[in-house]
């Protein structure tokens, strides 16, 4: 089994929907969560840390279900801008060893 | 403030040469990371550094590939000799020791003919 896991779309929304991506880690000893967003032909870009109480930036909030293993990315009212690629990553701190899950990518349509 | 900086942006290649690829981690960052992206296999990371010295290169696909830290605003991975199958797109990352949020560089598309 996959260290972190994504379903790799592609999700097609139309604009001003509601989306959401989740992401399964299988060592319970993990850490730290981000989503990291990536546009086409470009690096890796840190979109947001997940804390344990979920925490949310505007229009896209992040939730963590440790007891099944699982972190969430929600979207809401979906804007042309947020078509890429959604990475979620997961963090052991102690082994400070950094696994990247393949991506989930997201096309917004008109 | 200068992000992370990677060069050469492209680089292409014949098959059997040696490739250098080079990057700045951002001034105050402890950790740099080299990762491998293909549409293949995603993004792979390589190896890491922690205070300039290797924790883990388990991720380093065979003796063709080295990667060095001399000082702590400087890295290189070399690719000797390149093989088509190393056609990619190579990113250095760096983040404060001990912390998961990484900032990556633009990447080096390398295409190894």
């Amino acid at each position: 089994r996959k260290e972190v896991e994504q379903d790799p779309g592609p999700f097609n929304v139309p604009e001003g929907a509601t989306v959401a991506f989740n992401c399964t880690y299988s060592n319970s000893a993990s850490q730290s969560f981000f989503w990291y967003r990536q546009d086409c032909r470009k690096e890796p870009k840190l979109l947001m840390s997940v804390y344990s109480s979920g925490n949310e930036d505007g229009r896209f909030t992040a939730q963590l279900n440790r007891a099944s293993q699982y972190i969430s990315l929600l979207i809401r009212d979906s804007k042309l801008s947020d078509s890429a690629t959604y990475l979620c990553v997961v963090y052991r701190r102690g082994y400070q060893k950094v696994t990247f899950g393949t991506g989930t990518k997201l096309q917004v349509i008109p | 403030d200068a992000g992370v900086i990677q060069s050469p942006r492209h680089e292409v290649t014949e098959m059997g040469q040696e490739v250098t690829l080079r990057c700045k981690p951002i001034s105050g960052h402890n950790s740099l990371f080299w990762y491998r992206q293909t549409m293949m296999r995603g993004l792979e990371l390589l190896i890491y550094f922690n205070n300039n010295v290797p924790i883990d290169d388990s991720g380093m696909p065979e003796d063709r590939f080295s990667a060095k830290m001399p000082n702590a605003s400087f890295s290189t991975l070399k690719i000797q000799p390149s093989e088509p199958r190393d056609s990619a797109v190579y990113f250095c990352a760096s983040s404060v020791a001990g912390a998961g949020e990484q900032f990556f560089g633009p990447g080096t598309r390398l295409t190894v003919l």
